[in-house]
C-alpha cells in the first residue's frame, strides 16, 4: 500500500512555456503533499506544502506565481512551472501523506528539462 | 535551508562489507528517518526512529540516535551491489515536515 505515483516521469519543454506535474496518491487519501526540487547530486529541498481544498505554503525563496500548486482532491495534487526557463531544469518529487500513516511516501520523480 | 549534514559523502565498499553512514542535524527533532534513493529515482523511506528511542533495526538495517550529540548512524551489514545508492537522512521538527540531510552516495563493489 501507499503507492505515490507521478506523471510525466520526464518531460522537455521550450523555454517560456508552462507544465503541469500530477502527483497522485493511490491507495489512501493524502491529507496532506509535499513539493520537492533536487539538483543533480544534491538533496532534496522543499518547495511547498499544499493541504487538500486550501493554498499551499511555499517555503523562503519560493516564488508561488511560478509554481503553481494546486490539491484539488484528496488523491491529486498538481504543480505546474509557468514560463520555464532552462534554470527551471531539475528533478520534481512529490511526496504525500495521510496523517494515519505518519509518514511520508514518495513519487518517483519528475524530470524536467527546458531548452 | 539543511537541518542534516552527512558523513562521508561518498563511500565504497566491498560487497559483504558494512556500511556505516552518519548524520548531524542541528535542532531538537521529534523523529529522524533515512531513506534511500537509487538514481534518478524517487524515494524509499526505510526506518523512522523517535527522539525516544536509541536504536532500531530493520532486517541489515540498525539506525541509532544519540539526541545530546545530535546525531544518528545508518549501519548496512553484509552490503549487496543491490545497496548502492543514495542514502539521506531527514529530520521532523514539530510538524511533518521533513528537512533533508545532504546525503551519502553509497557504492558496493562486487
Amino acid at each position: 500500500g501507499a503507492v505515490v505515483s507521478q506523471h510525466p516521469s520526464r518531460v522537455i519543454c521550450k523555454s517560456g512555456t508552462s507544465v503541469k506535474i500530477e502527483c497522485r496518491s493511490l491507495d489512501f487519501q493524502a491529507t496532506t503533499m509535499f513539493w520537492y526540487r533536487q539538483f543533480p547530486k544534491k538533496s532534496l529541498m522543499l518547495m511547498a506544502t499544499s493541504n487538500e481544498g486550501s493554498k499551499a505554503t511555499y517555503e523562503q525563496g519560493v516564488e508561488k506565481d511560478k509554481f503553481l500548486i494546486n490539491h484539488a482532491s484528496l488523491t491529486l495534487s498538481t504543480l505546474t512551472v509557468t514560463s520555464a526557463h532552462p534554470e527551471d531544469s531539475s528533478f520534481y518529487i512529490c511526496s504525500a501523506t495521510d496523517r494515519r500513516l505518519y509518514e511520508q511516501y514518495f513519487g518517483p520523480g519528475t524530470r524536467l528539462t527546458v531548452t | 535551508s539543511q537541518q542534516g549534514e552527512e558523513d562521508p559523502q561518498a563511500l565504497s565498499i566491498q560487497e559483504g562489507e558494512n556500511a556505516t553512514m552518519n548524520c548531524s542535524y542541528k535542532t531538537s527533532i521529534n523523529n529522524l528517518q533515512w531513506y534511500r534513493q537509487n538514481s534518478g529515482r524517487g524515494l524509499v523511506h526505510l526506518i523512522l526512529i523517535r527522539s525516544n528511542e536509541r536504536e532500531k533495526h530493520s532486517g541489515r538495517l540498525r539506525v541509532t540516535l544519540d539526541t545530546s550529540k545530535k546525531s544518528s548512524s545508518l549501519l548496512i551489514t553484509a552490503s549487496r551491489a543491490a545497496d548502492t545508492a543514495s542514502y539521506f537522512c531527514a529530520t521532523v521538527i514539530g510538524n511533518e515536515k521533513l528537512t533533508f540531510g545532504t546525503g551519502t552516495r553509497l557504492t558496493i563493489i562486487p
